[in-house]
């Protein structure tokens, strides 16, 4: 099956800085990366996703891009602010959608 | 649009004890899925149903867990009898094929096994 690997696990940003988080998977099948948001006490919320087709995704502050030849693929948050603190996962799926998790990194955003 | 809603949200027992959770997945969305999310790790699925019908159980431990979602809409996880080890949260989330593979959680329900 699938493998998702994250890192980093605990990121400390001053507010305004970037946060990178990245990920790799095991198999060459997915096609399908969503990234996850989790605040606590809460279930995780799809913030973004990016297809296989495309290389690069951006939503206002927050960007993802995707590398199938290395099997990586990275979330950027510019700018960060105070409610970007959250626990941040990323998931890859293949045809029939089922998601595999990374382990989740926690951000937090100094003031 | 209402989301995936989910109860109870915290449920604590002694082992070997059962427990039973349910999810009412948003409106339309024929696929429903469960998860287990075990402190400080992402959530892992447990079983995929496609209407009421199971696409995917192979990590749901059959000896003690089972599912049903009988009329395509809402679903209940049960845990029978239940493990120290069971203890996380359980999180339901549904999508909409027709509208692409994103899944919407609900907020989940924490189990607590004494």
């Amino acid at each position: 099956g699938e493998n998702v690997e994250q890192h980093p696990s605990t990121l400390s940003v001053q507010e305004g800085d970037s946060a990178v988080i990245k990920c790799t998977y095991s198999d060459s099948a997915s096609n399908y990366f969503p990234w996850y948001k989790q605040e606590l006490g809460k279930g995780p919320q799809l913030i973004i996703d990016i297809r296989s087709n495309v290389g690069e995704k951006k939503d206002q502050r927050i960007a993802v891009t995707l590398n199938k030849t290395a099997k990586h693929f990275s979330l950027h948050i510019t700018e960060t602010q105070p409610e970007d603190s959250a626990v941040y996962f990323c998931a890859a799926s293949e045809g029939d959608y089922k998601l595999s998790f990374g382990a989740g990194t926690t951000v937090t955003v100094r003031a | 649009e209402a989301g995936v809603a989910q109860s109870p949200r915290y449920k604590i027992i002694e082992k070997r004890q059962s427990v039973a959770f349910w999810c009412n997945p948003i409106s339309g969305h024929a696929t429903l899925y469960w998860y287990q999310q075990i402190l400080g790790q992402g959530p892992k699925l447990l079983i995929q149903f496609q209407n009421n019908g199971v696409v995917d159980d192979s990590q749901l431990p059959k000896d003690r867990f089972s599912a049903e979602r009988l009329k395509g809409v809402d679903s209940t996880l049960k845990i029978q009898p239940a493990k120290l080890e069971d203890s996380a949260v359980y999180l339901c989330a549904s999508s909409s094929r027709l509208q692409g593979p994103d899944q919407y959680f609900g907020p989940g329900t924490r189990l607590t096994v004494l």
